[in-house]
């Protein structure tokens, strides 16, 4: 079966430039979690999905960043404009159910690098 | 609140060493989920183990196994006659039936030298 898949796995970009960073999670599961890792601050939840909804998203950054989930088997990260201390490792997550009782698998990851 | 502790910076050991991972946990719910996630030098982020709050059984999966206490608030994971391919970072993580949030651990870098 297929895992959670990313993409792309590497980013490079400069400065000011729109990043997307795309996800597709683990059909048949109901839940959908952006994580960012670095290691300054180690893991962090950016936005967590339930059912194509966006159920918390206080760990987002700034207004510079948005998600969306527009169906079961698709979401995307989007970083307008990015700036360098937005390099990190955006981890994509899903879920059969919720965060609070079910496993999370994660994606691969994907690397991003703003200069 | 929720907090997961994970003391253990860095361990190095030598292959076929035995090591355990510590990690504390706090919580004020009664009902929750432990982990353990694995994350090879590759990047990705693996999953090994979950466990809820009302198991207290250890488990033991070939030669990694998993001591549960509620009594010390610990889920602590040891890796028996280690490999090198067992060099990771190993984090722990909690789950509460009542925030929907997964809390991570600062993670542990476990190298093991041939």
């Amino acid at each position: 079966d297929a895992g959670v898949i990313q993409s792309p796995r590497h980013e490079v970009t400069e400065m000011g430039q729109e990043v997307t960073l795309r996800c597709k999670p683990i059909s048949g599961h109901n839940s959908l979690f952006w994580y960012r890792q670095t290691m300054m601050r180690g893991l962090e939840l950016l936005i967590y999905f339930n059912n194509n909804v966006p159920i918390d998203d206080s760990g987002m950054p700034e207004d510079r960043f948005s998600a969306k989930m527009p169906n079961a088997s698709f979401s995307t990260l989007k970083i307008q404009p990015s700036e360098p201390r937005d390099s990190a490792v955006y981890f994509c997550a899903s879920s059969l159910e919720g965060a609070g009782t079910d496993t999370q698998y994660f994606g691969p990851g994907t690397r991003l690098t703003v200069l | 609140a929720q907090k997961v502790t994970q003391a253990q910076t860095e361990i190095s050991v030598v292959e076929k060493e035995d090591v355990t991972l510590d990690c504390v946990y706090e919580t004020r719910d009664t009902t929750y989920y432990l982990f353990w996630y694995k994350q090879p030098p590759s990047g990705e982020l693996v999953f090994l183990i979950r466990r809820n709050s009302f198991d207290e059984q250890n488990e033991i999966s070939g030669r990694y196994s998993w001591n549960f206490q509620k009594s010390t608030s610990s889920f602590n994971f040891t890796i028996t006659a280690s490999q090198v391919v067992d060099s990771a970072v190993y984090f722990c993580a909690l789950s509460e039936r009542n925030t929907d949030k997964l809390i991570f651990g600062t993670g542990t870098r476990l190298q093991v030298f041939p």
